[in-house]
Parts: structure tokens; sequence; C-alpha cells
């Protein structure tokens, strides 16, 4: 297996402007939790999915933040527009059966 | 509600050296613990479970019992390498199919040759 996929791996882009992460999850796997990990805060998770289904997104942190997982092998996280304190690492993971979880290699974003 | 309290770091150890780094958890009922391992520009990855009181997880030499008086899960190495030079996570899971996992801040390990 691939594991998690994420695309892309790094994205620079300036203030204002959309981006979106994208996610691969495991084939199989029920559940996708989108985190972001900066120096100052850690490990923060964003919103997660059950069955493509949000269950919880009260870790977004403001509405230019939204995601989206329109089948079971693709999901979105979309910042729009975007800012420079919004700079961080955003990893992707799915989780099956056993809980445990497999995390992307993360897309790191710089917003000048 | 849950939660997860990990011993502060950084943590810097000679080669060779014994690590321990605590972990304590907050949780209804018996959750699932675990340690994930974070090795620089990469996500997070497994690096050992256990499922119930006094069950010991263990991989690449590091090891960690569930003990649930005491509500830790800490983890131990007795001889470090250059190459175990990470952040380490502990983390907790409800027994629920769905749901998310608890994880702590993250204990940041450099070892020196």
């Amino acid at each position: 297996d691939a594991g998690v996929i994420q695309s892309p791996r790094h994205e620079v882009t300036e203030m204002g402007q959309e981006v979106t992460l994208r996610c691969k999850p495991i084939s199989g796997h029920n559940s996708l939790f989108w985190y972001r990990q900066t120096m100052m805060r850690g490990l923060e998770l964003l919103i997660y999915f059950n069955n493509n289904v949000p269950i919880d997104d009260s870790g977004m942190p403001e509405d230019r933040f939204s995601a989206k997982m329109p089948n079971a092998s693709f999901s979105t996280l979309k910042i729009q527009p975007s800012e420079p304190r919004d700079s961080a690492v955003y990893f992707c993971a799915s989780q099956g059966q056993g809980y445990i979880q497999y995390f992307g290699a993360g897309t790191r974003l710089s917003v000048l | 509600g849950n939660s997860v309290t990990q011993m502060e770091g950084p943590v810097t150890l000679s080669e060779e050296a014994f690590l321990t780094i605590n972990c304590t958890y907050t949780a209804t009922g018996y959750p699932s613990l675990f340690w994930y391992v974070q090795y620089p520009g990469e996500g997070l990855q497994l690096l050992l479970k256990a499922t119930k009181a006094d069950d010991k997880g263990s991989n690449k030499g590091f090891e960690a019992t569930y003990r649930k008086e005491t509500t830790s899960f800490h983890l131990e190495k007795g001889s470090v390498q250059v190459s175990d030079s990470a952040v380490y996570f502990c983390a907790l899971k409800r027994r629920t199919n769905a749901g998310k996992s608890t994880f702590g801040d993250g204990t940041t390990l450099t070892v020196k040759p």
C-alpha cells in the first residue's frame, strides 16, 4: 500500500490567495483527520471525517478554512483567503479498524 | 474529557544512555494507548501500542507498559542511538469504531554521539 498521499508537498503563496491541500487516504480506512503543526502551537486537530461525513470541525480556526470529503478516497482542505499566520505543516491521517492513525508526509505551507 | 500529559522537553542524551519519557493520561473507560514518533521532515508514525491494562508494547528497542493504577504509559529504551533523535508523542484512543485520538504535546529527543 502506498500509504496516505498528500499533495503538494510544499506550497508557497501570497497573502489573500486561495490554497487547496489534497489527501488520498489508505484504501479501506473509514476515518480521515486533518492536522496543523507549528512550533508555537504544536499539533492541532482541525477536523475529522467518518465514512466521508464531517464529525468534529471544532478545531477549524475560522471561516476561511473549509474541508470536504466527496468520496472515500479523496479529501481537500481549503484556505481562502490565506494569511501569513496560516503558515504551517498540514498533515492528513487516515484510520481503519485498529485505531492506529497513518499520517501522510505533510504539506509545508508558506504564506508570504 | 480525555487528556494526555507528557514530560516536557527537549531531552538531550548521549548515545547509549537510558531513555525515559513520562506520559500520564486522563480518560473515561479503558482507552488504547500509543506512542508515535516523528522524524525530521516526516509525518507521525506508530512506534508501539497497548490496548489493555498491564500490556507491554514494544518496537525497535522501545517499550511502554499500560499502567491503569497510575494512569501512565512511560516510554523507555535501554540504549539510545543517534538515529532515535525525533519527536515522540503519547496518545490515547477510546474504544469506539470512530472518533479521534488525543495526543500529548510531544517530547523532542536529541541523541548526541
